[in-house]
């Protein structure tokens, strides 16, 4: 079975940096997906892990345990534009489909 | 635009008609997943599809609803006698290939979505 558990809210002011945990416990694995939903609109792929260790790219960074089954997604100076659910996903390796946490709602004020 | 089209977007049926989904995938691509997102939750796998084959059906329900993807066209999901339980929004993701060598970090490019709203 699949088990992925993300927050399912958090705010933080613009300018901010905010961290959003992601613990998996699953029957394979294949690398563990963050993606960005805004309201309407198509999940968007933002970074990828498949080793453990920090991956960064511009303000995003990801981060992966394996042996702890844990990744977080860092969003660093935060912008209204960022406000916006994501997810976390993990790849199955049989049939490289992927499986979701429920998503985390991210608000930013100003 | 070369990104995964699905069509209608937003669909609206009566209690026990027939819903059609179509989603066309990125050029290149020959594989195709469905997935299902209710408001306030995640995205569910449905099934997943290559040309001509059903790959893996496991998150389909065993009644109503069945999903094709022809040599020709696009990928369908169907979802026959429709019960407001089914309102939900359907996406479709497509990948080039399920193999490793070839997209062994490539993620899963999504549609649009069709928003199906059965009344």
């Amino acid at each position: 079975g699949q088990n992925i558990d993300q927050p399912t809210e958090m705010t933080a002011t613009e300018g901010a940096i905010v961290q959003i945990n992601c613990t998996y416990q699953t029957s394979g694995f294949n690398g563990l997906f963050w993606y960005q939903q805004h309201a309407g609109e198509a999940p968007t792929f933002l970074s990828y892990n498949v080793l453990d260790g920090l991956e960064e790219k511009g303000r995003f960074s990801s981060f992966l345990s394996r042996s702890k089954g844990y990744s977080y997604l860092l969003l660093k100076e935060l912008q209204m534009k960022d406000s916006a659910s994501y997810l976390c996903a993990v790849r199955d390796p049989a049939d490289y489909k992927l499986s979701f946490g429920a998503g985390t709602t991210v608000t930013v004020r100003a | 635009n070369a990104g995964v089209m699905q069509n209608p977007r937003h669909l609206v049926r009566r209690r026990g008609q027939e819903a059609r989904l179509r989603c066309s995938p990125m050029k290149g691509h020959s594989h195709v997943y469905w997935y299902r997102q209710l408001p306030e939750e995640g995205l569910k796998f449905m099934v997943y599809l290559q040309k001509e084959n059903i790959i893996d059906e496991s998150g389909m329900p065993k009644e109503r609803f069945s999903a094709e993807f022809p040599k020709e066209g696009p990928s369908i999901l169907r979802i026959q006698q429709v019960v407001r339980g089914d309102s939900a929004a359907y996406f479709c993701a497509s990948s080039p290939r399920g193999d490793r060598q070839s997209s062994y970090n490539s993620p899963l490019h999504f549609g649009n979505g069709t928003r199906l709203t059965v009344t």
